[in-house]
């Protein structure tokens, strides 16, 4: 079946940085979603992607379907502690009818 | 408040003792799911419905039953619990009949003995 690489699986940064995280694809997607999960909570949908090449934002966050459509980015900028969880990406091919998630970018913000 | 319930929120259990797990939202979404989340195998699908009466399976069916008699509620049922069903269980839901923006529940956590 469709597999998605999420990269990078781990990030340690100093609050205020910049964060970047990606996943690619072996298929083509036409959404990519993202998450975030808290400790002990279910994900919560951060931004829904739908055409290739899609930049959208929402507050810090910015992510990017690629042109490819077999890609996507997520950048969070100037970092702050609750931002820690688990990143999440997803993607949906139209023809399935399942989402394929990725591994996961566990985030840890350092004071 | 729209949401996801789930319950219960956590399961001990010994192997072989039928369980539910139940699912409700409300916010007449069509589609409903549920995953089971492993360290290091991330979410996986077990079941999916589309609409009330329309089930199907997903990547890891095995060993649970679904059914989706209203359109509120997706319970999990494990027949015959292994220890190898110890997991952290979602339910998710979305308007329309796919795996859009999907909404999830707060989680199930199992531990079958």
């Amino acid at each position: 079946g469709q597999q998605l690489n999420q990269s990078p699986q781990s990030m340690f940064i100093q609050e205020g940085e910049d964060v970047s995280m990606n996943c690619t694809s072996s298929s083509i997607f036409n959404t990519w979603l993202w998450y975030k999960q808290d400790p002990g909570e279910g994900p919560v949908l951060l931004i829904a992607l739908y055409k290739a090449g899609e930049l959208t934002s929402n507050g810090r966050l910015t992510a990017q379907f690629g042109i490819t459509r077999k890609d996507s980015f997520l950048n969070i900028s100037a970092s702050i502690p609750s931002d820690v969880g688990i990143y999440f990406c997803a993607g949906f091919s139209g023809s399935a009818r399942q989402l394929t998630f990725g591994s996961g970018t566990q985030l840890t913000v350092l004071p | 408040e729209a949401q996801v319930t789930q319950n219960p929120r956590y399961l001990i259990t010994v192997t072989g003792k039928k369980l539910t797990v139940t699912c409700s939202q409300n916010m007449n979404h069509e589609y409903m799911s549920w995953y089971r989340q492993d360290p290091g195998l991330g979410l996986r699908q077990i079941y999916y419905s589309m609409n009330v009466e329309v089930t199907d399976k997903g990547d890891v069916p095995e060993g649970y039953k679904v059914s989706r008699k209203e359109k509120r509620n997706f319970p999990l049922i494990l027949e015959s619990p292994s220890p190898n069903q110890t997991s952290l269980y979602f339910c998710a839901s979305s308007l329309g009949t796919g795996p859009y923006e999907q909404y999830f529940g707060p989680g199930t956590r199992l531990t079958v003995t």
